[in-house]
């Protein structure tokens, strides 16, 4: 079935140091959104990428989709401590309503 | 809009005990689903339905049923509860897609059930 990876578990940064997260899927994506979870709480949507190569910039976050559809990345220049918090993302196959998560990278920015 | 709601909150079982953990949303969507989220797993699709009378099975269905009599309600079954049960819980929900691609879903606040 499909499976999304994702890379690294956990991250501990300086507060002012970039931070990079990296998904991978076992199959061709229809397409990948990523979510946020603050400590303590729910996961909230960031952003949805559908086509191959496709960047999209939020302020100091930037999402990357993989000219192949199989995997993706989220960058965030210069972190904030508001930054905190689990990032997944979720991919979804063309034909099938479900959305697979990836096991999330949990970020730390010290101050 | 209240969006999702999920109750309760909070809840402890005994092992071999049922239980429902309620879910609502008020935004007319026709797409919402269950995740278990565990410690480094993620969130694991448990099962998801597209619309009222309309179920599929997820990741890991086994141990929990449901169903879909209305859009808004889409309640998650315990049958007999046991250890490996203890998660945290969490309903989406979306408005539903032409299956190309997928709408952004919409979570609600999620129950921590513990099962000893």
């Amino acid at each position: 079935g499909q499976q999304v990876m994702q890379i690294p578990q956990y991250q501990h940064v300086q507060e002012g140091e970039d931070f990079t997260t990296y998904c991978n899927s076992s199959t061709t994506l229809s397409n990948i959104q990523w979510y946020k979870q603050r400590p303590g709480g729910h996961p909230v949507f960031l952003i949805q990428l559908v086509k191959s190569g496709e960047v999209k910039k939020q302020k100091r976050l930037t999402f990357q989709f993989g000219e192949a559809k199989k995997n993706s990345s989220l960058h965030i220049t210069a972190t904030q401590t508001t930054d905190v918090g689990t990032y997944f993302c979720a991919g979804g196959a063309s034909g099938y309503n479900k959305l697979i998560f990836g096991a999330g990278t949990r970020l730390a920015v010290h101050p | 809009n209240a969006g999702v709601t999920q109750t309760p909150k909070f809840q402890v079982l005994k092992t071999g005990q049922s239980m429902t953990l309620q879910c609502a949303q008020d935004m007319n969507h026709e797409y919402m689903s269950w995740y278990r989220q565990d410690p480094g797993m993620g969130l694991r699709l448990i099962h998801y339905s597209v619309g009222a009378g309309i179920t599929d099975q997820g990741e890991v269905p086994n141990g929990y049923n449901v169903s879909r009599s209305t859009t808004e309600d889409f309640p998650l079954r315990l049958l007999s509860a046991a250890p490996s049960q203890t998660s945290v819980y969490f309903c989406a929900s979306s408005s539903r897609s032409d299956t190309t691609t997928n709408e952004k879903l919409f979570f609600g606040s999620g129950t921590q059930l513990s099962v000893l």
